[in-house]
């Protein structure tokens, strides 16, 4: 399978306990984004990098949250001291940039999801 | 305000029937806009990109109306494999904005 994968499927942790979730995108895409979708919502944008560089976060993504993306291939996504309002999936995208200068058209793939539950 | 709205529905139609949603967007900013589909339990997948000209793929039709920011999807002859939850999408910048879903049930 060459879609973006994430790593692991489901969490389950106590509150105050830190994770990690991993996402590899589809080998030649530069662009990754991080998404986070509660039952009956769509899905809201957390960040993205392009390639290491991380170019944008959401004011969702509290000091708590960390992404990286250290050579540019998979990233991970870290929540610290995690609290109940956390649980939700976490869905990781990946795109091919190819910098024409205009507004960018490229489709975003989604990965399957990392879904977290804080008890 | 929701920069994305969509009925959340849901939708109950039988099978055959041609169900139309409808999305509105408020960033005037939003360049490009988009379907997906997402499946229960499962990641949203591109349906179809958004065009003002209008666009249609197979039985699924999608218009936009930038004056109005205006989104709208048909599907024609619907199919109880189209049972799922439709996201009306807008991009602007580089991320992109969902709205809720609607959720379609297609009956046999």
């Amino acid at each position: 399978d060459t879609g973006v994968s994430q790593d692991p499927r489901h969490k389950i942790t106590k509150r105050g306990q830190n994770v990690t979730f991993r996402c590899d995108p589809i080998s030649e895409h530069n662009r990754l984004y991080w998404y986070r979708q509660t039952l009956g919502q769509g899905p809201e944008f957390l960040t993205y990098f392009q390639n290491e560089a991380q170019l944008e976060k959401s004011r969702l993504l509290s000091d708590r949250f960390s992404a990286e993306r250290p050579k540019g291939s998979f990233s991970t996504l870290e929540i610290q001291r995690t609290e109940q309002g956390d649980s939700a999936m976490y869905l990781c995208a990946s795109s091919l940039f190819r910098g024409s200068g205009g507004p960018s058209q490229e489709t975003q793939y989604f990965g399957p999801g990392t879904r977290l539950l804080v008890l | 305000r929701k920069e994305v709205e969509q009925d959340p529905g849901p939708f109950n139609v039988p099978e055959g029937a041609t169900v139309a949603f409808n999305c509105t967007y408020s960033n005037s900013a939003s360049q490009s806009f988009f379907w997906y589909r997402q499946d229960c339990r499962k990641e949203p997948k591109l349906l179809m990109s958004v065009y003002s000209s209008g666009n249609e793929d197979g039985r699924f039709t999608a218009q936009l109306n930038r004056a109005s920011q205006y989104i709208s999807l048909l599907i024609r002859d619907s199919k109880l494999s189209d049972s799922a939850t439709y996201l009306c999408v807008a991009r602007t910048g580089e991320k992109l904005t969902f709205g809720t879903g609607t959720r379609l049930t297609i009956i046999p």
